[in-house]
């Protein structure tokens, strides 16, 4: 069971927003930067978002990250059917010693 | 460009132990700034770090793994291992190896390999 909570499912048209959350706590967000990774189907995890908010080379600004407290977000403007997938935050838990990635948020472009 | 590449049995026995290599090409396993880490997924559920290594040889692992995982290096091959004892149907997974970035409170996952199942059956 993981520390940092994300809504299951989220669904929006093509060329509309939607803002993925990531609900954590003192001993990982709010003290430790947030990552966010996205997993097309059937491939691997791709690193989107490091360090709460910077893109790796080749990410799309469309892609963004923001954190307050204890809650991390991602956004994703102008949606396209290839952004069909999971997502997933992540971050260092101090108390646990360990990293821990969220539960995952499937995102569906109607 | 940084690839890494996994290895290993797709078929393990119940109670054995599974075993695992990652192979990196394109930049050297011998950086001080970077780790090498391990992640899995069961099918269709979410992403659990198993544990990380630095070419030097210092580890880190979940604690909730700690008691059953050995991650090790072999920096004349440019690969890094898994073992993962007394496994059971739990385990089964996809394996992913990636590079571990972390730097103060910072931590990143920035390259990936493909994936391997591994299932748990006799």
């Amino acid at each position: 069971q993981s520390v940092l909570t994300q809504p299951p499912s989220m669904s929006a048209a093509p060329g509309q927003k939607v803002t993925i959350s990531c609900s954590g706590s003192s001993s990982n967000i709010e003290n430790n930067f947030v990552s966010w990774y996205q997993q097309l189907p059937g491939t691997a995890p791709k690193l989107l978002i490091y360090e709460d908010n910077k893109r790796p080379s080749g990410i799309p600004d469309r892609f963004s990250g923001s954190k307050s407290g204890t809650s991390a977000t991602l956004g994703i403007t102008g949606l396209q059917t290839g952004d069909e997938a999971d997502y997933y935050c992540g971050s260092w838990d101090s108390s646990l010693s360990t990293y821990v990635f969220g539960t995952g948020t499937k995102v569906t472009v109607l | 460009q940084l690839q890494l590449q996994e290895s290993g049995p797709g078929l393990v026995k119940p109670s054995e132990t599974l075993s695992l290599t990652c192979t990196v090409s394109g930049g050297p396993i011998s950086s001080d700034t970077y780790s090498w880490g391990w992640i899995r997924q069961p099918p269709g559920k979410g992403l659990e770090w198993i544990g990380s290594i630095h070419y030097g040889g210092r580890t880190y692992y979940n604690p909730s793994l700690r008691s059953r995982v050995t991650i090790s290096v072999d920096t004349s091959k440019n690969q890094f291992s898994l073992k993962v004892s007394s496994v059971t149907a739990a385990d089964t997974s996809v394996y992913y190896c990636a590079r571990h970035a972390r730097y103060g409170a910072a931590t990143k996952f920035d390259y990936w390999g493909q994936g391997t199942l591994v299932t748990v059956s006799s």
